[in-house]
């Protein structure tokens, strides 16, 4: 199993560009996460999905789109992007009653 | 609404010296906690967690940490620190049942001197 994926690694974009942040799970896991992290706030909730079709927001959704079309997949997108959108990005995946959710490798934004 | 306090930003320990974390919750019931690593450039793993049961909770690394409801603490601990623990922590709490719907603390980065 490879686990939690995301792609790309880094990415800098020009303010107003939009782009996606793909993410992608082996382990047949309901739950899907976005979050972000910031130097110094750990991290904050940005939208989460309980199964395919089904998609909330968390704590910070504003500027962001996500969709979840399959069970392994959990896009998340920007549209116009801006410089507070600079961040590390995490996907995070886990059943419901398991012990720990699994964490992808991450994706560095830079807005410039 | 639930919250986790890391009370530490910062914290620098000599190779070999004794480590602790602090981790203060709040939460309307008994909740479960978490302790993830999350080091240089790679996403977080898990290194220990409470359910239920035995307070004191060992995890992979040589960690440990302790629940104290009294107190709504869950400290980390570790008795000797080695170079390669240099890295961010992060405390985290949620609902009895599952790590569904996690909050996270704003983790505290762990210097170790050689």
């Amino acid at each position: 199993n490879a686990g939690v994926t995301q792609t790309p690694k880094f990415r800098i974009l020009k303010i107003g560009q939009s782009m996606t942040l793909q993410c992608t799970q082996d382990m047949n896991h309901n739950y899907m996460y976005w979050y972000r992290q910031d130097p110094g706030m750990g991290l904050k909730l940005i939208y989460y999905s309980v199964g395919a079709g089904i998609t909330d927001k968390g704590e910070v959704p504003n500027g962001y789109n996500v969709s979840r079309s399959t069970t392994e997949d959990f896009p998340l997108r920007l549209e116009l992007a801006a410089p507070s959108q600079t961040s590390v990005y995490f996907c995070a995946s886990v059943s419901r009653g398991q012990e720990t959710q699994y964490f992808g490798p991450g994706t560095r934004l830079l807005v410039l | 609404a639930q919250s986790v306090t890391q009370p530490d930003i910062h914290i620098t320990v000599s190779e070999g010296a004794s480590l602790e974390l602090r981790c203060n919750y709040s939460y309307g019931a008994t909740p479960y906690l978490f302790w993830y690593v999350q080091s240089p450039g790679q996403g977080l793993q898990l290194l220990l967690k409470y359910f239920s049961g035995d307070t004191l909770v060992q995890g992979i690394k040589g960690f440990e940490a302790e629940f104290k409801r009294s107190q709504s603490s869950f400290n980390l601990r570790k008795p000797s620190v080695h170079w390669s623990d240099a890295a961010e922590y992060f405390c985290a709490v949620g609902p009895q049942g599952g790590s569904e719907k996690l909050v996270f603390g704003k983790g505290t980065k762990l210097t170790v001197n050689p």
